[in-house]
């Protein structure tokens, strides 16, 4: 078992550009959620996907955007990238009650993104 | 979600028993207290979790107090490789079960 698999690894962008990360969740998950987490501080929620949809989001703004594949893959789009987006951003899956629930949530190792 | 607070860091000796202290003291009826550590570069690792009963497995206890205001995470036999930075966080059960981290406490094992 792979695991949480999330590329690229790492990733540098200019200011004003948009970027794409992408995750696969661990074989039997199917509940994805990103996090984001800035040098020094713990890891932020920025939404959670569940059966292609958006089930609940963190304080983060539109330009945050994602997406779930009918695999439960997914994809964290950053519009508009500012200085202050570079950080390390995470994903983690999960199963729900509905679907042989486990109490845990496992991360991938994170995309590291730079913003300059 | 209850906020926790943690000791911003702490020691321990190779070998020795590593206690980590949680204080959740507004947590809710439905919330369980989850403890996930995060080792240099990597993502955070899922370790125990408990509602009101003290837990146990093979990396780790949990002992919570019985008014369920505080916590605490204890490793038996500390290793170099528990140096880590160990989150405690209150989480709802049901529904998205989204995880809320505070600054976590960093725990170096020294040899």
């Amino acid at each position: 078992d792979a695991g949480v698999t999330q590329s690229p690894t790492h990733l540098i962008k200019t200011r004003g550009q948009q970027v794409t990360l992408r995750c696969s969740p661990k074989s039997g998950h199917d509940t994805v959620s990103w996090y984001q987490q800035a040098l020094g501080q713990g890891p932020q929620f920025i939404f959670q996907y569940y059966e292609e949809e958006e089930r609940q989001r963190g304080n983060f703004p539109d330009r945050f955007s994602g997406h779930q594949f009918p695999n439960y893959s997914s994809e964290l789009n950053v519009n508009a990238l500012l200085l202050g987006d570079s950080a390390l951003y995470l994903c983690a899956s999960s199963s729900l009650p509905s679907s042989g629930f486990r109490w845990e949530q496992y991360f991938g190792p994170g995309t590291r993104l730079t913003v300059t | 979600d209850a906020k926790t607070t943690q000791p911003p860091s702490m020691d321990c000796a190779e070998g020795r028993a590593a206690n980590l202290p949680c204080n959740h003291s507004t947590i809710s009826g439905n919330e369980y207290v989850y403890w996930y550590r995060q080792i240099h570069s990597q993502g955070p690792q899922y370790i125990i979790h408990g509602l009101k009963n003290n837990e146990t497995n093979e990396m780790a206890s949990l002992i919570i107090t019985e008014d369920r205001k505080s916590s605490t995470l204890i490793l038996p036999h500390a290793t170099l490789r528990d140096t880590a930075v160990y989150y405690c966080i209150a989480a709802q059960i049901q529904g998205a079960q989204k995880l809320v981290f505070g600054q976590g406490t960093r725990l170096t094992i020294n040899p």
